[in-house]
């Protein structure tokens, strides 16, 4: 079935480092792919998204694009700075279109 | 807009007692749904709705059960507690126009932990 698979965490960076999330993924046909975020204490919210091959999804900074013959969606962000400290969720829609599936989360933690 | 909100936000329960979580959206969505968030596990989905009157099985099921009598209410029930649905308890909502493409807004969750 389909399913995604992000890299685990803890990913623990100085602040304005370079920060990559790896996600790939497995699916059938041709599905829309999310990164979540989760702040402490909240719930989850859309960063970004894309919905077919080779589109690039940004906001806040983040920048993550649909690659196809990888499978693949990793999350990008050329400076993180404290308040990017989160939990970052990777997702695929599923076939129906009914439903998101999730990776398991990847907590990022900046220090200045 | 309140978005979608979920009562309670925190909840003691003792194995075999009964609890219903609430879950309200103001968006008009047409699509809900109930996931569960554990420790390394990600978001799994429990139960979700494509319509007022209509419910349908997530990965999760088993010792939930949902009702959707008004579309902007997704009810989550929990018959008999265990330990093990200890959780943190998310509500989403979206549109159903543009199907797999739509944005799931989600509420701020409900921590439950039962004994």
């Amino acid at each position: 079935g389909d399913s995604v698979t992000q890299m685990e965490g803890p990913v623990t960076l100085s602040e304005e480092a370079f920060l990559t999330i790896n996600c790939t993924y497995t699916a059938t046909g041709y599905p829309s792919l999310f990164w979540y975020v989760q702040y402490p204490g909240e719930g989850l919210q859309l960063l970004l998204k894309a919905t077919k091959a080779d589109d690039k999804g940004s906001n806040k900074g983040f920048e993550a694009t649909y690659r196809k013959e990888t499978t693949s969606f990793h999350l990008e962000k050329g400076s993180v700075q404290v308040s990017d400290s989160a939990v970052y969720f990777c997702a695929l829609s599923n076939q129906a279109g009914t439903a998101l599936i999730f990776g398991k989360g990847t907590t990022l933690s900046v220090s200045s | 807009n309140a978005g979608v909100t979920q009562t309670p936000k925190f909840r003691v329960l003792k194995t075999g007692q009964s609890m219903t979580l609430l879950c309200a959206q103001d968006m008009n969505h047409e699509y809900m749904y109930w996931y569960r968030q554990d420790p390394g596990m990600g978001l799994r989905l429990i139960h979700y709705s494509v319509g007022e009157g209509t419910t349908a099985k997530g990965e999760v099921p088993d010792g939930y059960n949902v009702s959707r009598l008004k579309k902007q209410n997704f009810l989550l029930g929990l018959e008999s507690a265990a330990p093990s649905q200890t959780s943190v308890y998310f509500c989403a909502s979206r549109r159903s126009s543009g199907s797999w493409t739509e944005t799931q807004y989600f509420g701020p969750g409900t921590r439950l932990l039962v004994l």
